[in-house]
């Protein structure tokens, strides 16, 4: 069956510090990653995708085949970082099975 | 440009009550999505659309239903509320199977009392 795995349901860190969002993911071929992230009260929106290789606001992600593993890096956290991160591969038919979420708090 | 837009932002309904939540997209996609959202449970996908005219069944379609008879407007449908269905509702849409980002609308909250 396919799954997404993000195992902490909450994160904190002090502003400056590393941050790493994790995600595991079980899934047959190869699907496209993503990272979606939700401010407070605003809609979700995408963070980045794994094939365009992008820094994101500082973040960025490395796929690792070998681990089924995707997960969301940042050198120095900022309180602006504080939000909802969902992981989410995407199968054919457009469609993503999202994680549970990982809500990030970034202390001052 | 809109994006998708939800109507309507809150609800309240009564148990047994029933009721329509209209998802729009401007942006001529193809696929639309509904999904609920729940404390500590992420996104769940209730029912999706390939295109106009088709409708398929996600990961917790129990108790509601959808059409997509026009391909901008994509509709979930609550029969019969149970509190159960208390959730913020999100809509999503995206292009092609190719470039699977989604655009979110901006969330329903409803509540069954």
């Amino acid at each position: 069956a396919q799954r997404v795995t993000q195992p902490e349901k909450l994160l904190s860190v002090f502003k400056g510090a590393p941050v790493e969002l994790k995600c595991n993911y079980s899934y047959s071929g190869s699907p496209e990653l993503f990272w979606y992230v939700q401010y407070s009260r605003q809609r979700l929106q995408l963070l980045l995708r794994h094939i365009s290789r992008e820094s994101i606001k500082g973040f960025t992600a490395d796929l690792n085949k070998g681990e089924t593993s995707f997960h969301l890096k940042k050198p120095f956290a900022q309180e602006e970082d504080s939000a909802m991160y969902y992981c989410a591969p995407n199968t054919n038919a457009g469609k993503s099975t999202f994680g549970d979420g990982t809500t990030l708090t970034v202390k001052p | 440009n809109a994006g998708v837009t939800q109507t309507p932002k809150f609800r309240v309904l009564k148990t047994g009550q029933s009721m329509t939540l209209l998802c729009a997209q401007d942006m001529n996609h193809e696929y639309m999505y509904w999904y609920r959202q729940d404390p500590g449970m992420g996104l769940r996908l209730i029912h999706y659309s390939v295109g106009e005219g088709t409708t398929a069944k996600g990961e917790v379609p129990d108790g509601y239903n959808v059409s997509r008879l026009k391909k901008q407007n994509f509709l979930l449908g609550l029969e019969s509320a149970a509190p159960s269905q208390t959730s913020v509702y999100f809509c999503a849409s995206s292009y092609s199977l190719d470039d699977g980002e989604q655009y979110f609308g901006p969330g329903t909250r409803l509540t069954v009392t």
